[in-house]
């Protein structure tokens, strides 16, 4: 089993819609999370982090499950501006040496 | 303002030769890290570094080897590089203790062809 795991997708949506992508993640100490995006030829860049008491950032809603280990990430009125691969991303807890990333989600939002 | 690069941006080279990927950041950032990029597989680590003369291995490291002599430089030396080797190559930098809780920032990325 992968650390990180993610729905490579694509994910083909209209304009306006609403769109939700799920990362899981196995280390159960894992301490911190956040959701990367990268634009096709490009270097990630952080889009948000992800807190246990969940986050919102506009149009953007990230979720923590620690329980059933997953983190989520919520685009709502989806603009074609939002098309790009999205990266979970994972840093372990206490003893763990390296931030794991996820193989992305590919996003496709069409007019 | 700070930020992180890396050199070349694009590079062809022979089977069998040795090849450096630098990266440099200004951020004064502990942590540096190597990944490389290919269709269907994601960011894979190579190497890591969590201070000057620290390096690890992650989970694609052979062929690869990384020093870290300064705070601010990570260069990625392909020992003899092969065609399994072509791929993009992103250099990422961040703060904190071991990387935990903080967000890493990318250079631009090395794209590397092995012919």
């Amino acid at each position: 089993r992968k650390e990180v795991e993610q729905d490579p997708g694509p994910f083909n949506v209209p304009e306006g819609a609403t769109v939700a992508f799920n990362c899981t993640y196995s280390n159960s100490a894992s301490q911190s999370f956040f959701w990367y995006r990268q634009d096709c030829r490009k270097e990630p860049k952080l889009l948000m982090s992800v807190y246990s008491s969940g986050n919102e950032d506009g149009r953007f809603t990230a979720q923590l499950n620690r329980a059933s280990q997953y983190i989520s990430l919520l685009i709502r009125d989806s603009k074609l501006s939002d098309s790009a691969t999205y990266l979970c991303v994972v840093n372990p807890g206490t003893g763990g040496f390296k931030t794991i990333f996820g193989a992305g989600t590919r996003l496709f939002v069409k007019a | 303002d700070a930020e992180i690069t890396q050199s070349p941006r694009h590079k062809i080279t022979e089977t069998g030769r040795q090849v450096t990927l630098a990266c440099h950041q200004t951020w004064n950032h502990n942590n540096m890290f190597w990944y490389r990029q290919d269709l269907g597989h994601g960011l894979r680590l190579i190497h890591y570094s969590y201070g000057v003369h620290d390096t690890n291995k992650g989970e694609v490291s052979d062929g690869y080897s990384v020093s870290r002599s300064n705070t601010e430089d990570l260069p990625l030396t392909l020992e003899s590089a092969a065609s399994s080797q072509t791929s993009v190559y992103f250099c990422a930098s961040s703060g904190g203790n071991r990387g935990l809780n903080t967000e890493a920032f990318f250079g631009q990325g090395t794209r590397l062809t092995v012919v």
